[in-house]
């Protein structure tokens, strides 16, 4: 079946540093995808929709240059946090729909990251 | 614009109990529900969801749930908890354009208890 492959399922990153999540669809094409960030007991939220071969599209509140998003092909995503600090400590996310599928939706197995 | 909610933020059972987690949506047409587990520190797990077919939906782990478009309700339940259930369940709905973006409930902990 579709996966979605996530990596680095853990980072630690230090202060005002930068780090790259990457969310891969390992055997199909996923035209969009989205990214999902979760706060220590919180919900899910979404952030942005990543769409291949044009700009994101950021939810109401998510900083678009903070928050890098390039989805250059039509397998991979990358989420990057730039000049991290430590309240981007989060659980991020990412989801992708396999076209033509309806409404089966695929989660990578997400990224913890730490800024210290 | 859809919404969820998930009644009780923590949930308490004994194993061998009734679970029902409960979960109502807002939505202008009827949407897509689902219902994910996530276990701590992982990621998330589909549990079932809804599309229009059967509203008696059945998912795994001996976990159901019912759409009752009366009531605008999605909630899960399961006749009888383990102690492996415990977790951190989120009511899941999204909308029946090609976006398929999720909005996410605020969550339920359910506990067991021996």
């Amino acid at each position: 079946g579709a996966v979605v492959s996530q990596h680095p399922s853990r980072v630690i990153c230090k202060s005002g540093t930068s780090v790259k999540i990457e969310c891969r669809s390992l055997d199909f094409q996923a035209t969009t995808m989205f990214w999902y960030r979760q706060f220590p007991k919180q919900s899910l939220m979404l952030m942005a929709t990543s769409n291949e071969g044009s700009k994101a599209t950021y939810e109401q509140g998510v900083e678009k240059d903070k928050f890098l998003i390039n989805h250059a092909s039509l397998t991979l995503s990358t989420l990057t946090v730039t000049s991290a600090h430590p309240e981007d400590s989060s659980f991020y996310i990412c989801s992708a729909t396999v076209q033509g599928s309806g409404n089966t939706i695929y989660f990578g197995e997400g990224s913890w990251l730490t800024v210290v | 614009a859809q919404s969820v909610t998930q009644l009780g933020s923590h949930v308490s059972v004994s194993e061998g109990a009734l679970v029902l987690l409960r979960c109502n949506y807002s939505s202008s047409v009827p949407p897509y529900l689902f219902w994910y587990v996530q276990y701590p520190n992982q990621g998330l797990q589909l549990l079932l969801k809804y599309t229009s077919a059967a509203t008696l939906v059945k998912g795994i782990n001996g976990f159901e749930a019912e759409f009752k478009k009366s009531e605008t309700s999605f909630h899960l339940t399961k006749p009888s908890a383990h102690m492996s259930d415990a977790a951190e369940y989120f009511c899941v709905v999204s909308d029946r354009t090609g976006r398929r973006a999720l909005t996410f409930g605020s969550g339920t902990r359910l506990q067991v208890q021996p």
